[in-house]
């Protein structure tokens, strides 16, 4: 079946302009994740939906992050503002459900450049 | 907290070498899950091995190997024979029950030269 797909896969901005980068889990995984990943640097952490709902939005670096799901499927995070410091790729993974038993599915990642 | 650390920052092999990559982690809970995954040059993380911590049954899948000993919080990852498709960087990641995040270590990146 198809894995995760994440859009677009490059994404080049100005500063101070609004992004959206969208995720499309696997097809009946409840549990959606985003993280970042700064140039050779390991994953951070950003925040976790189970289903429709986030019961974990401690990893928003700042109030210019927020993201959402709807329709328990496809999720969509948004940056406002951006600044040269967002510059990353952004992974999306899925998982079959919240419970941490099981394994993360990653996509291919958005490489956001903020020029 | 939960921590994972890979000391390993990169590690460079001649093909047909063995290599460890280690894993020391931090939990205060009892029931956590380790992981490793692998992030090839094409960027995409590739999911390796799940481990939880009432298991403590070492692992061997072909090439690859893992020790999991909870008496010293790690969990490596042993490659035999190493190959060039094995070059790439090796994530090892922890998850706590009651949290929902999974902490990565900053990766071990691994060069298999021909």
């Amino acid at each position: 079946g198809a894995g995760v797909s994440q859009s677009p896969s490059n994404k080049v901005t100005e500063k101070g302009k609004d992004v959206e980068l969208r995720c499309d889990p696997i097809s009946g995984h409840t549990a959606l994740y985003w993280y970042r990943q700064s140039l050779g640097q390991g994953l951070e952490f950003l925040i976790y939906f189970q289903g429709n709902s986030a019961p974990d939005k401690s990893g928003l670096p700042s109030d210019r992050f927020s993201a959402e799901r709807t329709g328990g499927s496809v999720s969509t995070l948004t940056i406002q503002r951006t600044q040269q410091e967002d510059s990353a790729v952004y992974l999306c993974a899925s998982s079959l459900t919240g419970v941490n038993a099981y394994e993360q599915y990653f996509g291919p990642g958005t490489r956001l450049t903020v020029t | 907290a939960q921590k994972v650390t890979q000391a390993q920052t990169e590690i460079s092999v001649v093909e047909k070498e063995d290599v460890t990559l280690d894993c020391v982690y931090e939990t205060r809970d009892t029931t956590y899950y380790l992981f490793w995954y692998k992030q090839p040059p094409s960027g995409e993380l590739v999911f390796l091995i799940r481990r939880n911590s009432f298991d403590e049954q070492n692992e061997i899948s072909g090439r690859y190997s893992w020790n999991f000993q909870k008496s010293t919080s790690s969990f490596n990852f042993t490659i035999t024979a190493s190959q060039v498709v094995d070059s790439a960087v090796y994530f090892c990641a922890l998850s706590e029950a009651r949290v929902n995040d999974m902490r990565f270590g900053a990766g071990t990146r691994l060069t298999v030269k021909p």
